[in-house]
């Protein structure tokens, strides 16, 4: 079975504070992506990567920055943490193919104060 | 760009019975694929089932089946014989062909199933 995991379930930081999530897979997957999610939005894409040292902006990229040095290892950046950024972060991987379905970690639910 | 609408934010289903969920996309492409993606007050989001436009069968998965009207661009979900574990938030999903693997989602559906 596909694993994708994330550092952390729940954060708690303090406007300002650089912040780092990270997502590892372990099924040698080429595409990794990182999403936001909130009620009502449903889930909107901030970067992805389709290779190392590949990024992507997505939707909504302003206020994010993404590093991707080895393959299974995707990691979002907040480089100066505001309140409008708590959220749930999803992450999620999948091999290049056309159509290959996505695998999600379990997220990592962000508040920032 | 790519838009998913799901017109229904919150359903609610007795255990045993039928219930549709809705979904509609926006979209010039003739190539693409769509997704019914099952988000469980656990959090983690994993695969319902999976449909290739160019595939006229609609795709089925044992309770889950959907209903494919490519030229009305319509993909509903229907959950046959509702289980309480069938609780969740549903989200439905497209991705054009070649593109990364890029997906545009919907806003979700919350269901809930009574017993």
């Amino acid at each position: 079975d596909v694993k994708v995991t994330q550092s952390s379930r729940y954060l708690v930081k303090r406007t300002g504070e650089k912040v780092f999530l990270e997502c590892v897979q372990d099924m040698d997957h080429e595409n990794m992506f990182w999403y936001r999610q909130d009620p009502g939005l449903g889930l909107r894409l901030i970067y992805f990567s389709y290779d190392v040292k590949m990024k992507e902006k997505g939707d909504i990229p302003e206020g994010y920055s993404v590093s991707r040095e080895k393959k299974e290892r995707f990691s979002l950046i907040l480089e100066s943490a505001s309140t409008n950024q708590t959220s749930m972060y999803l992450c999620a991987s999948s091999l290049s193919g056309a159509g290959d379905t996505q695998y999600f970690g379990p997220g990592t639910r962000l508040t920032v104060l | 760009a790519q838009t998913v609408t799901q017109s229904q934010p919150e359903m609610s289903v007795q255990e045993a019975e039928t219930v549709t969920l809705s979904c509609t996309y926006d979209t010039s492409e003739n190539n693409y694929y769509l997704f019914w993606y099952k988000q469980p007050p656990s959090r983690q989001m994993i695969l319902v089932i999976r449909q290739e436009a160019y595939k006229q069968q609609n795709a089925t998965e044992n309770r889950f089946s959907v209903n494919f009207q490519k030229a009305a661009k319509s993909f509903s979900l229907k959950i046959s014989d509702s289980q309480l574990g069938d609780t969740a938030m549903y989200f439905c999903a497209f991705m054009r062909k070649n593109t990364g693997n890029q997906f545009y989602f919907g806003t979700g559906t919350s269901l809930t199933v009574i017993p």
